[in-house]
Parts: C-alpha cells; structure tokens; sequence
C-alpha cells in the first residue's frame, strides 16, 4: 500500500494535556503537511513542513520531521476540546500525488 | 479565502444508476482533485486535473470517470454505481507548483449505493 501510516490509531487526552502522533512515510518528499478533519467534513490544512526543515511551530501546534526514519510528529499543546478531531498527515513527493496517512482520532475530555 | 463547494453532503443511489458529483472552486485554482475516504485507508486520488480537460488517473480509478470542462469545476462520474462505491468523497484543489503546496478541501459527499 502507498498510503502512509500514522500511530496512534485513536488517542483520548484531558483538556490542558499535549497530544502527540506520530506519521511514518516511505519514499522521499518535498514536503509533509498536516492535516485536521471535524467529524464528516472536509479536510483542513494545519502546517507544512518541508524536507530541509527539521522543526516547524505555529501557534500551539508544533511538528518534526526526521527524514533520515521517514517520520514526523505533530504535538498539540494545551489541548482543547475544540481539537477533538481526526488528524492526518500527507506528503508530497515532487509529481501532483500526496500520500495520505491513515489518520490519527483524537478526543480531548473536557 | 479559498471556497470548494460540492453539490451534495449526502446522497443516496441504487444500484446501476449514473451518479454524478461535483465541485466548484472559487480561487483559479489550476490543480483539483477527487479522493474517496474510508475508514481505516486514509484518502486515496481517484482522479487529478492539472488543467482544462486534463486529467490523470489515481490510484483507484477504475468504475469512476472525470470531467473538467471549465477551470473552475471538476465533475466525478459514476458510471454504474456498486455497493462498494459507498464512501465519503472529497474534492480538494490547490496552486500548480511542483512544490506540492496546501491542498483546500470541499466539505466532502457521503455517498450511499443499495
């Protein structure tokens, strides 16, 4: 299968704690971007980061990308409940394709 | 801000009917693209337009066609829908650049076939 991987599959964290998930890939990229998705919606784009950054912040959100493991992580800090949702990751490798990963479902307790 | 519209949120076929969905872009998009997503496989491209009446095949075009007649509007065809056509389908467009800029998401269509 082309398509990414991201662990874990379904996280559930406390209001005020930090979410981490983890995205692995499998050939060389461009750039990867995150991606957020509220329940039975359409996708909405969060960060991207591209091969030759190693870390990138926006807001709470902060991603890593190590190339040399195909990986990258996206920490959400301070969660809020309004993050409950399902994050994706996609990379793009130079043609027209991103490679979506599978996704992450996160639920923030309040 | 970038608009995608797609004309159904749900939708509901039988079997064999010709289904068509469609999506609308508002920012001159060059790229659009059609993916279908269930659970557990992530998004996968069904079809991609780089321009007026081009169009690549994805991963899982079979039982699907495209159009693109105006830049604005990527239409996805059903020929004869089956039951395992039943999915969320999400149309998306973005700049043409190589460099694989942010993709911008319609709200997607839930597509039930009987």
């Amino acid at each position: 299968s082309q398509q990414g991987e991201e662990d874990p599959q379904a996280l559930s964290i406390q209001e005020g704690e930090n979410a981490t998930m983890n995205c692995s890939y499998k050939t060389s990229i461009n750039n990867l971007q995150w991606y957020r998705q509220n329940s039975g919606r359409g996708l909405v784009h969060l960060i991207l980061i591209r091969s030759n950054e190693r870390e990138k912040h926006s807001g709470r959100l902060r991603v890593t990308l190590d190339t040399s493991k195909k990986s990258s992580s996206l920490l959400i800090t301070a969660s809020r409940a309004a993050d409950t949702a399902s994050y994706f990751c996609a990379s793009h490798s130079g043609t027209y394709k991103y490679i979506f990963g599978t996704g992450t479902r996160l639920k923030v307790l309040a | 801000d970038v608009k995608v519209t797609q004309s159904s949120r749900y939708l509901v076929k039988r079997t064999g009917e010709k289904v068509f969905l469609e999506c609308v872009q508002d920012m001159d998009h060059e790229n659009m693209f059609w993916y279908r997503q269930d659970p557990g496989l992530g998004l996968r491209l069904i079809y991609f337009s780089y321009d007026v009446k081009m169009k690549e095949k994805g991963d899982i075009p079979e039982g699907y066609s495209v159009s693109r007649e105006k830049k604005e509007r990527f239409s996805l065809i059903l020929e004869s829908a089956s039951t395992n056509q039943t999915s969320m389908y999400l149309c998306a467009s973005s700049l043409r650049t190589s460099r694989g800029g942010e993709q911008f998401f319609g709200p997607g269509t839930r597509l039930t076939v009987l």
